[in-house]
């Protein structure tokens, strides 16, 4: 059974960089049949994709248009996890973050983590 | 960027009852190259993530009731729920993914029990 356990700080301040983790069980960060994702929601954005990792002989990322110049999904291949950093926040970023696997073929988040509240406030 | 507008934005519906979630792309989801449309649909009740109930339109992932079930093709999506129990009480998002690389939600139809 694939789980997914989000760990990060629920408080950031404006201007600083937005930090969360994503710890794998029972599925590789490094798959090649897995995309890994961020995905954000609040009550004025909704669902929002952010971005994802995902190993096809090699690393590549996807970002949304929204955040692209903020935005770095990485992986941890010898912890078997994935990061998401994001830049220069502001109180708009306040939202829910979840981490979710993405399978090849299914077009959808099949597994997610517990989500973690962060708020970006001084 | 395709955007997906839901309708209604809430709807209550007796126990037993069918109830009916549509969905609208701004463009067609509709890949040519294997005539699969990306449409998801998920389900999310308070405190908990989203939880995948349809994929590619109208495959059920395994353990969803089949009392739920999926449709359509292009830019039209529908959700069912044919006998609504009282576990369904929740908010119902679709969700595309097309050539872009990047994934869409709809704004969230909210199902209560009339």
């Amino acid at each position: 059974q694939v789980q997914l356990q989000q760990s990060g700080p629920g408080l950031v301040k404006p201007s600083q960089t937005l930090s969360l983790t994503c710890g794998i069980s029972g599925d590789s960060v490094s798959s090649n049949r897995a995309n890994w994702n961020w995905i954000r929601q609040s009550p004025s954005r909704g669902l929002e994709w952010l971005g994802r990792t995902s190993y096809r002989s090699r690393w590549r990322n996807d970002y949304a248009v929204s955040v692209k110049s903020r935005i770095s999904v990485t992986p941890d291949t010898s912890r078997n996890q994935f990061f998401l950093q994001l830049k220069s926040v502001t109180a708009d970023d306040t939202a829910v973050y979840y981490c979710a696997r993405e399978i090849v073929g299914i077009a959808g988040f099949d597994v997610w983590g517990q989500g973690t509240m962060v708020t970006v406030s001084s | 960027d395709i955007v997906m507008t839901q309708s209604p934005d809430s709807l209550a519906v007796s126990l037993g009852e069918r109830a009916t979630i549509n969905c609208k792309s701004s463009q067609s989801v509709l890949y040519n190259s294997n005539n699969q449309n990306y449409l998801a649909w998920y389900q999310q009740k308070p405190g908990q993530p989203p939880k995948l109930l349809i994929h590619l339109t109208s495959v059920r992932e395994f353990g969803v009731p089949d009392r739920f079930s999926g449709s359509g093709s292009g830019t039209d999506f529908t959700l069912t729920i044919s006998s609504l129990q009282a576990d369904d009480v929740a908010v119902y998002y679709c969700q595309q993914y097309y050539n872009t690389q990047t994934w869409t939600f709809g704004q969230g139809t909210k199902v209560e029990i009339k």
